[in-house]
């Protein structure tokens, strides 16, 4: 069981919005404010798609955006697309080059 | 930037491996390196992590003492030596290079470790 918690599937269709949020503690997400989300998509690597939060790596639509309040970081994506269809992973730097990950989220675009 | 694993292969329980992340693109001992790991139809799952000189390590619980990460930047190469294998560790092993904190901008094409009888 992973220390941050992921519901296991969403789903919306295309032209809405979608949140999926990720629980953790205050030890888990420590001091660090350091939260990122990857897409997965089946047979690829993981792609960063929103880091320390909020902020997104160029390339990454704007239709992705990242927040956090007390130990919930939430991933928001809008404008939903059949290529956002995927499995997506939140994760948390808890110190002493150690990475938490949630257990994932697969998102279906009906 | 590439970073290529090698060394995955099938072992059965109890025997040993040692994984090999070569990269290019950028200088491996300005940064700090981790390896994480996917079981087949399973999540990413955080298994090491090492400074950039490699005078510090972690790893997570279920390998602690059965694995040790290592690295040569001299060699540009990041090593997992993994002992005493065991059903659960079959995974893609990915070496990972971090952009701070959690953040990870660069992933291998990862190796498959298969420990079965």
């Amino acid at each position: 069981q992973s220390a941050l918690t992921q519901p296991r599937s969403v789903s919306a269709s295309p032209g809405q919005s979608v949140t999926i949020s990720c629980t953790g503690t205050s030890s888990v997400f420590g001091g660090y404010n350091s939260v990122s989300w990857f897409q997965q998509h089946p047979g690829n690597v993981p792609k960063i798609i929103i880091y320390d939060v909020t902020k997104r790596p160029s390339g990454v639509p704007d239709r992705f955006s990242g927040s956090k309040s007390g130990n919930t970081a939430s991933l928001t994506i809008s404008g939903l697309q059949a290529e956002d269809e995927g499995d997506y992973y939140c994760c948390s730097y808890a110190g002493t080059y150690t990475l938490i990950f949630g257990g994932g989220t697969k998102l279906t675009v009906l | 930037v590439q970073l290529l694993e090698s060394g995955g292969a099938w072992v059965q329980p109890g025997g040993s491996l040692r994984l090999s992340c070569a990269v290019s693109g950028f200088t491996l001992r300005s940064y700090d390196m981790y390896w994480v790991r996917q079981a087949p139809g399973k999540g990413l799952e955080w298994v090491s992590g090492i400074s950039s000189s490699g005078d510090s390590t972690n790893y997570a619980d279920s390998v602690k003492g059965r694995f040790t990460v290592s690295r040569d930047n001299s060699k540009n190469t990041l090593y997992l030596q993994m002992h005493s294998l065991r059903a659960e560790d079959t995974a893609v092993y990915y070496c990972a290079k971090p952009c701070g904190g959690s953040c990870i901008d660069h992933w291998g094409q990862g190796t498959l470790v298969t420990v079965s009888p």
